[in-house]
């Protein structure tokens, strides 16, 4: 079954460190990859995709993402965290038919 | 262009009543997918459509949920009979088709609905 895990519910950073949120898919095919943002009552907001190509994919925000195909995962990187980043975060796989699948999501907050 | 819009952003209603949400997506997308996020979760597939064809239902959408988009524009979400388990962000995007490049799906800022 296609399935998308996030192991970390709720991270803290502070803010200028450096950020890692964990993502592990599990997918029939090749996956297409996003990482969303989501601010309190808010819509989710596409930081960065990933189709096909070169595996590290750069986005929005000065967020990137490694695709790494033996270990199913596409886990969400930033070397310096803004107190603005702090919301939650989603990630999602999906194929050319546009459906997503998403994880439960990763609330991040910042320390000043 | 404004992006996806939905309407109304809030809801309460009352256990057993009607409601219905309507989504405007991006005026050249061929695409537009429902979602339902409940506290603490990510959003879950609904359904979607492709121009006016309703393609994929979820098992989620049980009998008392329809949706349409009759003239490939807007669509409307109806939930019939209210439950206390419908209480949800309803999440509406639209995406511009198929194909890596277009798959990218824009979401609007969903409608929250309180059944009370």
């Amino acid at each position: 079954a296609q399935s998308v895990t996030q192991p970390d519910i709720h991270i803290t950073v502070s803010e200028g460190a450096s950020l890692e949120l964990r993502c592990n898919y599990s997918y029939g095919a090749t996956p297409y990859l996003f990482w969303y943002v989501q601010s309190p009552g808010q819509g989710l907001q596409l930081l960065l995709k990933y189709f096909s190509g070169d595996t590290l994919v750069q986005g929005i925000k000065g967020f990137e993402a490694e695709f790494k195909r033996s270990q199913s995962s596409f886990n969400l990187r930033k070397p310096s965290v803004h107190w603005s980043d702090a919301a939650e975060y989603f990630c999602a796989v999906g194929n050319q038919g546009g459906k997503l699948i998403f994880g439960q999501g990763t609330e991040l907050s910042v320390k000043p | 262009d404004t992006g996806v819009s939905q309407d109304p952003r809030h809801k309460i209603t009352k256990r057993g009543q009607n409601v219905t949400f309507r989504c405007d997506p991006i005026s050249e997308h061929n695409r537009l997918y429902w979602y339902r996020q409940t506290l603490g979760q990510g959003p879950e597939f609904l359904t979607y459509f492709q121009n006016e064809a309703q393609l994929e239902k979820s098992r989620l959408l049980s009998d008392r949920f329809s949706a349409e988009r009759p003239k490939g524009s807007f669509s409307t979400l109806e939930i019939q009979r209210t439950e206390q388990g419908d209480s949800a962000m309803y999440l509406c995007a639209s995406s511009p088709g198929q194909g890596a490049a277009n798959t990218e799906a824009f979401f609007g800022q969903g409608t929250r609905l309180t059944v009370v």
